[in-house]
C-alpha cells in the first residue's frame, strides 16, 4: 500500500473554474501536510502547508485537511493556464526521525482556454 | 540571496562510471536530503543528514553514497552499482526539527549514455 496516494490525472479544467486535487495518506500519526507545484523540468515549489483539521486559504489556493478520514485536498479557484503543472502532496509523519517528507506521485493539472 | 545550488544541471554518465552531484546551501540549514524522481513515481528518498558527519539511508540508498563534511555541502555519488541511474535528482534542506516544507534546489538531470 502506498503511503501517500494521488490520482495521476491529467485533471482538465476550463480557465476560471475551480480545480480540486485530492490526496490520501496511510500513516495515522502524520502531523504536517504540504502541497508543492512542479512545472515540467523544474524542481517542486512549496505552495501550501496545513497542520490542523479544517481549511487554510492563501490567495486562490485553499488546503483542506481531514485527519479522521486521512485525506488532504487542494482547491485552486479561478484556475489560470499558468496553473497547469503537476501538484505533489507531501506528508510528514509524527514518528521516527529525520523530519522526512513522503511524497505522492503527483496529479497533473491542465487548465484549458 | 540564500538558497540551494545544485550542479551540474545536466550530467551524462557512461556505463561503469561513478559520478558526483553537488548540493550546496547557504541557508544555515542543519538537515539536507537527496531525492530521486522518475516519471510516474514521485520523489523517493535516497539519503538524508541532520547534522555534520552523520547521515542515514533513505528508501532507495543502494548504489548511492553521500558525505557531510560541512554543514553547507551534501554531495551525492552515483556509483556503478546503481543499475538504473537515469533520473532527476533533487536536493532539499530544512532547519533541524523545523516543521515546515523543504526548500529544493533546481535539480540535476542524470542520463546514462
Amino acid at each position: 500500500q502506498k503511503e501517500v496516494e494521488q490520482n495521476s490525472g491529467p485533471l482538465s479544467v476550463p480557465e476560471g473554474a475551480i480545480a480540486s486535487l485530492n490526496c490520501t495518506y496511510s500513516d495515522r500519526v502524520s502531523q504536517s501536510f504540504f502541497w508543492y507545484r512542479q512545472y515540467s523540468g523544474k524542481s517542486p515549489e512549496l505552495i501550501m502547508s496545513i497542520y490542523s483539521n479544517g481549511d487554510k486559504e492563501d490567495g486562490r489556493f485553499t488546503a483542506q485537511l481531514n485527519k479522521a478520514s486521512q485525506y488532504v485536498s487542494l482547491l485552486i479557484r479561478d484556475s489560470q493556464p499558468s496553473d497547469s503543472a503537476t501538484y505533489l502532496c507531501a506528508v510528514r509523519s509524527g514518528t521516527g526521525g529525520g523530519n522526512k517528507l513522503t511524497f505522492g506521485t503527483g496529479t497533473q493539472l491542465k487548465v484549458e482556454l | 540571496d540564500g538558497g540551494i545550488t545544485q550542479s551540474p544541471k545536466y550530467l551524462f554518465r557512461k556505463e561503469g562510471q561513478n559520478v558526483t552531484l553537488s548540493c550546496e546551501q547557504n541557508l544555515n540549514h542543519d538537515a539536507m536530503y537527496w531525492y530521486r524522481q522518475d516519471p510516474g513515481q514521485g520523489l523517493r528518498l535516497i539519503y538524508y543528514s541532520q547534522i555534520v558527519n552523520d547521515f542515514q539511508k533513505g528508501d532507495i540508498a543502494e548504489g548511492y553514497s553521500v558525505s557531510r563534511e560541512k554543514k553547507e555541502s551534501f554531495p551525492l555519488t552515483v556509483t556503478s552499482a546503481q543499475k538504473n541511474p537515469t533520473a532527476f535528482y533533487l536536493c532539499a534542506s530544512i532547519p533541524r526539527q523545523a516543521n515546515y516544507g523543504y526548500t529544493f534546489g533546481s535539480g540535476t538531470r542524470l542520463t546514462v549514455v
